[in-house]
């Protein structure tokens, strides 16, 4: 079965510094990988979102990237965090029409 | 483009009370609509999937209504345990498939021992 691997779990990085966020999937090949963010007070919102390697699909413009080196791998950067983008990040995965999420990073921009 | 509303934001009740939970989204033309469990800190755990051509879902206690042409589901927990307080989360996927799914803001549950 598949597993989603999301680290790390929680983060607390300043403002202006860089962010890498890392998801790599186990159990299923060429999986649609997505990034949400969940944000106090707010729905999940879809940020990102790949179907194969290299290709990245943007729903939100923002201060964040998306890169998609391997099959497997999914990694939420930024060059500069902003406080507003503090919040609960999760890794999802589909298999057929069922959606799967990692643990979640947790980060706090102070 | 697709909105998800669940009402209520909040609920309590005692223990032993069966509930419903109600979830409405804007557009009809969904491939499907999937209940979710989010524990505090914790990723999302997935409880039933209704596909667009079914009327209803069932797992153990839990059970999932869809009405799609009102844009209407329902999950109605039986017998509520302390155990089952989180926030549970409606979503759709629609539109080409791979955009991904239309969440709600949730319902968070107590259940009061």
């Amino acid at each position: 079965s598949q597993t989603i691997h999301q680290w790390p779990a929680t983060l607390v990085q300043p403002v202006g510094s860089p962010l890498s966020l890392e998801c790599t999937v186990e159990g299923t090949s060429n999986p649609n990988l997505y990034w949400y963010r969940q944000a106090a007070g707010r729905g999940l919102q879809l940020l990102f979102y790949s179907v194969g390697i290299g290709q990245i699909s943007s729903e939100v413009p923002q201060n964040l990237s998306a890169s998609r080196p391997q099959d497997r791998q999914f990694i939420l950067s930024s060059k500069k965090l902003l406080l507003s983008d503090s919040g609960f990040y999760l890794c999802a995965l589909f298999i057929g029409p069922v959606a799967f999420f990692g643990q979640g990073t947790r980060l706090t921009v102070v | 483009k697709q909105e998800v509303t669940q009402i209520p934001a909040a609920l309590s009740v005692p223990e032993g009370e069966n509930l419903v939970l109600n979830c409405s989204f804007t557009d009809s033309a969904i491939y499907n609509l999937q209940w979710f469990r989010q524990d505090p800190g914790k990723g999302l755990t997935s409880l039933l999937l209704i596909q667009s051509s079914q009327r209803e879902q069932t797992s153990g206690r839990l059970n999932a209504s869809l009405d799609k042409s009102s844009g209407r589901s329902t999950l109605y927990i039986a017998a509520s345990q302390p155990g089952d307080s989180a926030t549970y989360l409606c979503a759709v996927l629609s539109g080409g498939g791979a955009d991904g799914l239309t969440f709600g803001k949730g319902t968070h549950l107590i259940i009061q021992p």
